[in-house]
């Protein structure tokens, strides 16, 4: 049972370029997030799903994509990188669907954009 | 707007007691989750409030105002692996988490 995966765990990209994030869970949760990390600032959500085959939009989505088309998947692609999303990005996830429950994340992505 | 404050950062010695307080004004409330990071890793699930009251989970207490907005994590007989930074997050009216930005506590010998 390895819980919440992400790959890859560092990566350095210049401006423009586009890249993709994984995120894999194995504990049959319904629920899954990406979140991204700044330095002084909380945990900021970008997209979530609730299902398999459905996203919504979080607090700060400009500049992202997501896919969930297998339940345990949900990617977060980036189409042209800016200086601004240099950031720790980690992706979580979550049993219940619309009530409280424990999240549990992964061990985060560290992106840096030249 | 919804705002979540914590202190940035507070200094405690091995074998003490350290209160780290949190307060928030959110739209809705679901309950409160207080989450520990260690520096380069993920956040971990600690405690869960969603009563008024006091949670004992072993070294740890976190206890909850929901009519003052306010909560705190209690961290007994502390050890040098409790360093790290603890997060508070509120659950909103959508079951969206808003999350504090976090309190780094720096254990000393």
């Amino acid at each position: 049972n390895a819980g919440v995966t992400q790959t890859p765990k560092f990566r350095v990209l210049k401006t423009g370029q586009s890249m993709t994030l994984l995120c894999a869970q194995d504990m049959n949760h319904e629920y899954m997030y990406w979140y991204r990390q700044d330095p002084g600032m909380g945990l900021r959500l970008i997209h979530y799903s609730v299902g398999e085959g459905t996203t919504a939009k979080g607090e700060v989505p400009d500049g992202y994509n997501v896919s969930r088309l297998k339940k345990q998947n949900f990617l977060l692609g980036l189409e042209s990188a800016a200086p601004s999303q240099t950031s720790v990005y980690f992706c979580a996830s979550s049993r219940l669907a619309g009530a409280p429950d424990t999240q549990y994340f992964g061990p985060g992505t560290r992106l840096t954009v030249l | 707007g919804q705002n979540i404050d914590q202190p940035t950062e507070m200094t405690a010695t091995e074998g003490a007691i350290v209160q780290i307080n949190c307060t928030y004004q959110t739209s809705g409330f679901n309950g409160l989750f207080w989450y520990q990071q260690h520096a380069g890793e993920a956040p971990t699930f600690l405690s869960y409030n969603v009563l008024d009251g006091l949670e004992e989970k072993g070294r740890f207490s976190s206890f909850l105002s929901r009519s003052k907005g306010y909560s705190y994590l209690l961290l007994k007989e502390l050890q040098m692996k409790d360093s790290a930074s603890y997060l508070c997050a509120v659950m909103d009216s959508n079951y969206q988490l808003i999350w504090g930005a976090g309190t780094k506590l720096i254990i000393k010998p």
